[in-house]
């Protein structure tokens, strides 16, 4: 069966400091990983993606994010925080067994304080 | 612009009633999507369409139904029988392997 984890519900950092959010992934299949984000009352807008090229993926925003198959995760990071960066992020999972499955992770709420 | 569009962005439902939440897209996906979102629970799968004419029970279809007459359509009926409908509704299409496109969604209220 695939899963997929985000291991902090809330994280809350201060504005210019590094932001850490982390998902953990389990699959029988390979898997295209990604990271979306939600603004309140808003659709989920893509921020990066994971296609099995690169493991070190750049999306927009300065976000990234590293595959790591030995670990199955595909933690985001962000080297500074901004105030805009406040929402909620998925890590999102899609694998081909015989049809597309995409699995969403329960998500977090990132808090950016002044 | 290519896109996906929901309407409308609010809707209040009396008590019995069976509303409908439309979602067309432009993109020319096969693949589409109804997610319902409750405060900290993410996103759980309603119903999907691979293919016109064909619809696919998700997590929590109970109380919910779908028609996919169009490639560009698929609007989600909210019936009576759901008996705790308010939330956050999102359409979604997806094409493949590749990432999915979602709409501004619509918030659902029973007053």
């Amino acid at each position: 069966a695939q899963s997929v984890t985000q291991l902090d519900s809330h994280v809350s950092v201060s504005e210019g400091t590094p932001v850490l959010l982390r998902c953990n992934y389990s699959s029988s299949y390979s898997p295209s990983l990604f990271w979306y984000v939600q603004h309140p009352n808003k659709g989920l807008q893509l921020l990066l993606k994971y296609t099995s090229a690169a493991t070190l993926v750049k999306g927009i925003n300065g976000f990234e994010a590293e595959f790591k198959k030995s670990e199955t995760s595909f933690h985001l990071t962000k080297p500074s925080a901004h105030m805009s960066d406040a929402a909620e992020y998925f890590c999102v999972v899609t694998v081909n067994t015989g049809g597309f499955k995409t699995i969403f992770g329960a998500g977090t709420r990132l808090f950016v304080k002044a | 612009d290519g896109g996906i569009t929901q309407s409308p962005k609010y809707l209040f439902r009396k008590e019995g009633q069976n509303v409908t939440l439309s979602c067309e897209q432009n993109l020319n996906h096969d693949a589409m999507y109804w997610y319902r979102q409750d405060p900290g629970q993410g996103l759980r799968l309603i119903y999907y369409s691979q293919i016109v004419n064909d619809f696919q029970k998700g997590d929590i279809a109970e109380g919910y139904s779908v028609s996919r007459e169009k490639k560009e359509s698929f609007p989600l009926t909210v019936t009576s029988a759901q008996k705790n409908p308010t939330a956050f509704y999102l359409c979604a299409t997806h094409r493949g392997y590749t990432e999915a496109f979602f709409g501004q969604g619509t918030r659902l209220t029973v007053v």
